[in-house]
């Protein structure tokens, strides 16, 4: 089945640091999202792509979706200690999985004061 | 608050036994989905309904299955169970009219002893 590829896989950052992360596929996606997931609860939506190309910001968080249609980053700038989760992306492909999200296995990311 | 909501939190139970999870997606949504994540996994997409009906299928054992009902609350249950099937299980909603994102809620998880 289709997967995505999600880097890296976790990530140890001083507070202050800016952070990216990527994913990649080898098919063609019409949407992106990203959501943050802590321990014991939902994801949590923080940024949805719909156009190639497309360059959305959320606060300190920015994220775009690939030209290629393939990829999507997320940055956070000047990381803090409550950015502190699991970063998953999703996309939905333009074939296949009959329309639903595909997600990426997340990135763990641990912010140290 | 995503706006969906899932009972029980957490449910622990023994092997071979039946349980019923539920979700009341949110407001005007038509669409929910279902998703396991294991430990250390990303999220596996189970079923999906769109306003009662049955749209989708993923990698949902043959031991699972769900509704939606005419209020649109879904139900997932799960029969047989198996040590292999404690996971957290999250209930996802959107509206299914163009583009938008799901929304989830914060889960069950499921322990089989």
């Amino acid at each position: 089945g289709q997967q995505l590829n999600q880097s890296p896989q976790s990530m140890f950052i001083q507070e202050g640091e800016d952070v990216s992360m990527n994913c990649t596929s080898s098919s063609i996606f019409n949407t992106w999202l990203w959501y943050k997931q802590e321990p014991g609860e939902g994801p949590v939506l923080l940024i949805a792509l719909y156009k190639a190309g497309e360059l959305t910001s959320n606060g300190r968080l920015t994220a775009q979706f690939g030209i290629t249609r393939k990829d999507s980053f997320l940055n956070i700038s000047a990381s803090i200690p409550s950015d502190v989760g699991i970063y998953f992306c999703a996309g939905r492909p333009m074939e296949g999985s009959q329309g639903n999200l595909i997600f990426g296995k997340g990135t763990k990311l641990s912010v140290k004061p | 608050d995503s706006g969906v909501t899932q009972t029980p939190k957490h449910l622990i139970t023994a092997t071979g036994q039946r349980v019923t999870l539920r979700c009341s997606p949110r407001s005007g949504d038509l669409s929910v989905y279902w998703y396991q994540q294991s430990l250390d996994q990303g999220l596996q997409f189970l079923i999906q309904y769109y306003n009662g009906e049955e749209r989708a299928k993923g990698n949902i054992l043959e031991r699972f299955s769900a509704q939606q009902f005419p209020d649109l609350h879904s139900e997932l249950n799960l029969s047989s169970l198996e040590l292999g099937d404690s996971a957290l299980y999250f209930c996802a909603s959107r509206s299914g009219q163009g583009p938008s994102p799901l929304h989830f809620g914060n889960g069950t998880r499921l322990t089989v002893t």
